[in-house]
């Protein structure tokens, strides 16, 4: 099955800062990698994806990048603002799956 | 308008007993899923149906039964709660298996 790994767990940057948060899968057939943010007693809500026939998409100040060949895909958040605060989990997923990541803890410190 | 509602909201009972929680979703979606994230907000699958029919059943004690009446309610039954049982419950619908998923707003058990 599949197995997805998250790192780093923690992460805390000045605001203004990037941040960046790393996964990598198993499963070569999964071709489906959303990333969700969860906010402090709220749900997890998608806030970018990125299918396997893309290699980097941008959405304002978040972007995803996929290497499908390494199995590894990442999330790049720029100009950080402490409302980016949050636990962001990482998936992959296909038509048989659907894995997270155990999660990263970001602190954007003001 | 909620697309994935859940109820209850919060959840607090004694060890032994037996609660349920429900979960509907009005995106017309084939799927629907139930979570477990405990204190360390891992997110752990414990079921999944599309369109009524039981497709993911991980490693679950079966103190925990699922049942789907139609596909867009997915109700979760747990029998003989026990302490490790509290975490929130969360409940997600997607269109397929494999698809974006949304997320009801969860559901807060405390066993005591």
């Amino acid at each position: 099955g599949e197995n997805v790994e998250q790192h780093p767990s923690t992460l805390s940057v000045q605001e203004g800062d990037s941040a960046v948060i790393k996964c990598t899968y198993s499963d070569s057939a999964s071709n489906y990698f959303p990333w969700y943010k969860q906010e402090l007693g709220k749900r997890p809500q998608l806030i970018i994806d990125i299918r396997s026939n893309v290699g980097e998409k941008k959405d304002q100040r978040i972007a995803v990048t996929l290497n499908k060949t390494a199995k590894h895909f990442s999330l790049h958040i720029t100009e950080t603002q402490p409302e980016d605060s949050a636990v962001y989990f990482c998936a992959a997923s296909s038509s048989q799956n659907f894995v997270f990541g155990p999660g990263t803890r970001l602190s954007v410190l003001p | 308008d909620t697309a994935v509602s859940q109820t209850p909201k919060y959840l607090v009972t004694q060890m032994g007993n037996d609660k349920s929680i429900k979960c509907e979703q009005n995106l017309g979606h084939d799927t629907m899923y139930w979570y477990k994230q405990d204190s360390k907000k891992f997110l752990k699958i414990m079921f999944s149906y599309n369109n009524k029919e039981l497709i993911i059943n991980e490693t679950v004690p079966n103190r925990f039964s699922p049942k789907s009446p139609d596909k867009a309610h997915l109700n979760l039954h747990i029998n003989s709660l026990e302490l490790g049982d509290s975490a929130v419950y969360f409940c997600a619908s997607s269109l397929p298996l494999g698809e974006t998923q949304y997320f009801g707003p969860g559901t807060r058990l405390l066993v005591l």
